[in-house]
């Protein structure tokens, strides 16, 4: 158990819905990171927020978007959802958000099926 | 952009066997971490090379980062069912770069 949590641990839902993923990180780290990985693909890095600021934006659709709330925990906006949307979503904690310094420590993932 | 590689993309060993995967970058490194998933779970961090050159060990895991920060590998030796997974690598710059991923299936 890593100590970050994600709900819910599964959503089915229809195109051209939304939906919110939330994360929580570990205790005492600041940064949060959302990664998408599709079926037997790499991990692709969305966005990264620091103590409730953007860090870092990877590849994120413009349909996407995510914050981190004062007490840290994070929530990714899913809109106007596509069948290609379906995949593992990963929210990751870190310390201090130093990308390649930090150790990132990875939720259980959140699997979103479109319909 | 800046890409990181990963090959073989799958590898099946025979339990017993060794095994090695390779990361490429087409940039410069500051560092580099490693990670595994399990099928079915999450990445765990492993280790993080920093040092050009560094070799670093733990247990049957052998993990080296390039003279020019640029490759690096992680070597299994006398696999186990329990390295079954996906190996992956990250490259930093100002973001972490995940590579392709390895995956690893050791047949007993």
């Amino acid at each position: 158990d890593s100590g970050v949590t994600q709900t819910p641990k599964h959503l089915i839902t229809a195109t051209g819905q939304r939906v919110t993923l939330r994360c929580s990180p570990r205790s005492g780290d600041l940064s949060v990171y959302w990664y998408q990985q599709s079926l037997d693909q790499g991990l692709q890095f969305l966005i990264q927020y620091y103590n409730g600021e953007e860090r870092a934006k990877g590849n994120i659709l413009e349909r996407f978007s995510a914050q981190q709330f004062p007490d840290l925990h994070s929530e990714l906006n899913l809109s106007s959802l596509e069948l290609g949307d379906s995949a593992l979503y990963f929210c990751a904690s870190s310390v201090e958000g130093l990308a390649g310094v930090d150790t990132q420590y990875f939720g259980p993932g959140t699997r979103l099926t479109v319909l | 952009g800046q890409q990181v590689m990963q090959i073989p993309q799958y590898q099946h060993v025979q339990e017993g066997e060794d095994f090695t995967t390779y990361c490429n970058s087409s940039t410069t490194l500051s560092n580099i971490q490693w990670y595994k998933q399990r099928p079915g779970g999450h990445p765990v961090f492993l280790i993080q090379l920093v040092k050009s050159g560094e070799v670093k060990k733990q247990k049957r895991l052998t993990f080296q980062f390039g003279e020019a920060k640029k490759n690096s590998s992680l070597h299994i030796t006398a696999t186990q069912t329990t390295d079954v997974g996906t190996y992956f690598c990250a490259g930093d710059t100002d973001k972490l770069i995940f590579g392709t991923g390895t995956r690893l299936q050791v047949f007993p």
